[in-house]
C-alpha cells in the first residue's frame, strides 16, 4: 500500500511570495491532515479534511494560509504572503475513520525555509 | 485545553542500555495515547498507542503503559541499539471523535552510541 504522499520536499523563498504545498494521501482515506512543524517542537494541527469539507482550521491563519480538497483526494496547502516565521516542515496525513482505530499516516514533509 | 509535556532532551545512552522516556498529559476524559517516532530525513511513524486506562502498547522492544492516575505515557526499553536513534514524540488524541487531530509533546532526541 502506497504512503502519504507530499511535493516538494523542499522549497526555499523569500519573505512575501506565495508557496503551494502539495498532498496525496493514502488510497480511501477520508479524513487528512496538514500538521505546522516549527524546528524543536512538535506538529501542530492547521486543518482537518472530512472528504473536500473542512472540519477543523481553528489554528489556520487564515490571512495567509489556504487549503483545499476539492474532489476529497488530494490536497493542497499555500501561504500568501510567506513570513519569516512561517520556515517550518509541514507535514500531511490522512486517516480512515473506519478502520484502524482511526490511525493517522505521516508523508514525508515539506521543509520551507522563508529567507 | 489539552496538552502533552515530554522529558528534555537530548538522551545519550550507550548500545545496549536501558531506556526511559517521559510523557506526562493532561485532558478531559478518556483520550488516546501514542508514540511517534521520527527517524532522521524521514516522516513520522507511527511507534505504538493505548487507548484505554491500563493498556499497553508493544512494538519493536518498545513499550508504554496507559497510567490515569498519574497521567503518564512513559516509554520504555531494555535494550537500545544504535539504529534507535531518532526523535520520539508523545501525542493524544482526544476522546471524542476517532479522527480527532493529535496533540504532541515537543519530542525528545535520543541518540544511541556503540
Amino acid at each position: 500500500e502506497a504512503g502519504v504522499a507530499q511535493s516538494p520536499r523542499y522549497k526555499i523563498i523569500e519573505k512575501r511570495q506565495s508557496v503551494a504545498f502539495w498532498c496525496n494521501p493514502i488510497s480511501g482515506h477520508a479524513t487528512l491532515y496538514w500538521y505546522q512543524q516549527i524546528l524543536g517542537q512538535g506538529p501542530k494541527l492547521l486543518i482537518q479534511f472530512q472528504n473536500n469539507g473542512v472540519v477543523d482550521d481553528s489554528q489556520l491563519p487564515k490571512d495567509r494560509f489556504s487549503a483545499e480538497r476539492l474532489k476529497g483526494v488530494d490536497s493542497t496547502l499555500k501561504i500568501q504572503p510567506a513570513k519569516l516565521e512561517d520556515s517550518a516542515v509541514y507535514l500531511c496525513a490522512s486517516t480512515n475513520p473506519t478502520s484502524g482505530g482511526g490511525t493517522q499516516y505521516f508523508g514525508p514533509g515539506t521543509r520551507l525555509l522563508v529567507l | 485545553g489539552n496538552s502533552v509535556t515530554q522529558m528534555e532532551g537530548p538522551v545519550t545512552l550507550s548500545e545496549e542500555a536501558f531506556l526511559t522516556i517521559n510523557c506526562t498529559y493532561t485532558a478531559t476524559g478518556y483520550p488516546s495515547l501514542f508514540w511517534y517516532v521520527q527517524y532522521p530525513g524521514e516522516g513520522l511513524q507511527l511507534l505504538l498507542k493505548a487507548t484505554k486506562a491500563d493498556d499497553k502498547g508493544s512494538n519493536k522492544g518498545f513499550e508504554a503503559t496507559y497510567r490515569k492516575e498519574t497521567t503518564s505515557f512513559h516509554l520504555e526499553k531494555g535494550s537500545v541499539q544504535v539504529s534507535d536513534s531518532a526523535v520520539y514524540f508523545c501525542a493524544l488524541r482526544e476522546s471524542s471523535s476517532n479522527t480527532g487531530k493529535l496533540i504532541f509533546g515537543q519530542g525528545t532526541t535520543l541518540q544511541v552510541k556503540p
